[in-house]
């Protein structure tokens, strides 16, 4: 059983430029949420896609936005980047209404912001 | 708003003595609550979930925690430490019902001595 995998494990940007990570979720699962982990710190909720919408959204600006396919992978935007951009952005799946919505963590994507 | 408090930044214990991790959490009714385990440079996992009935959860590894409604608490317990336990351990608190958005203590980092 194919656990939550995310793409690439390490990326390297300058300030100004755009980043896509990527995700897919566990096998069975259709929600897909995005997290950001500066050093130091615990994982800040980003939002949450379902059905292909996003459903909650956490207290990041419009420079990051996502996308949610029709086979329920996900990708995650950042426009503009910023030095403090800089961290682990992990993403998590689950089975809406399933299973009690516990949330599955991929190994994360390390983004550094030069 | 729900919010995770984890009042124990860095926790060092010998090989082989008992460890409990605090965690308290702010939220407006009976909240789900986990734990989850951080290896360095690797994503989350999950130890254990509270949902509901018995306030006592065993998880995985050999970890148990205890929910206390009074007390606001869900106490992460491990009778014997083993040097692989060495980790950052987080507690989170996620809202019932809807899209779910799990929020995330700031972490504590255990140092296993021998």
């Amino acid at each position: 059983d194919a656990g939550v995998t995310q793409s690439p494990t390490h990326l390297i940007k300058t300030r100004g430029q755009q980043v896509t990570l990527r995700c897919s979720p566990k096998s069975g699962h259709d929600t897909v949420s995005w997290y950001q982990q500066a050093l130091g710190q615990g994982p800040q909720f980003i939002f949450q896609y379902y059905e292909e919408e996003e459903r909650q959204r956490g207290n990041f600006p419009d420079r990051f936005s996502g996308h949610q396919f029709p086979n329920y992978s996900s990708e995650l935007n950042v426009n503009a980047l910023l030095l403090g951009d800089s961290a682990l952005y992990l993403c998590a799946s689950s089975l809406y209404g399933g299973d009690t919505d516990t949330q599955y963590f991929g190994p994360g994507t390390r983004l550094t912001v030069l | 708003a729900q919010s995770v408090t984890q009042p124990d930044i860095h926790i060092t214990v010998s090989e082989g003595a008992s460890l409990e991790l605090r965690c308290n959490y702010s939220y407006g009714a009976t909240p789900y609550l986990f734990w989850y385990v951080q290896s360095p440079g690797q994503g989350l996992q999950l130890l254990l979930k509270y949902f509901s009935g018995d306030t006592l959860v065993q998880g995985i590894k050999g970890f148990e925690a205890e929910f206390k409604r009074s007390q606001s608490s869900f106490n992460l317990r491990k009778p014997s430490v083993h040097w692989s336990d060495a980790a950052e351990y987080f507690c989170a608190v996620g809202a019932r019902g809807g899209y779910q958005k799990v929020t995330f203590g700031i972490g504590t980092k255990l140092q296993v001595i021998p």
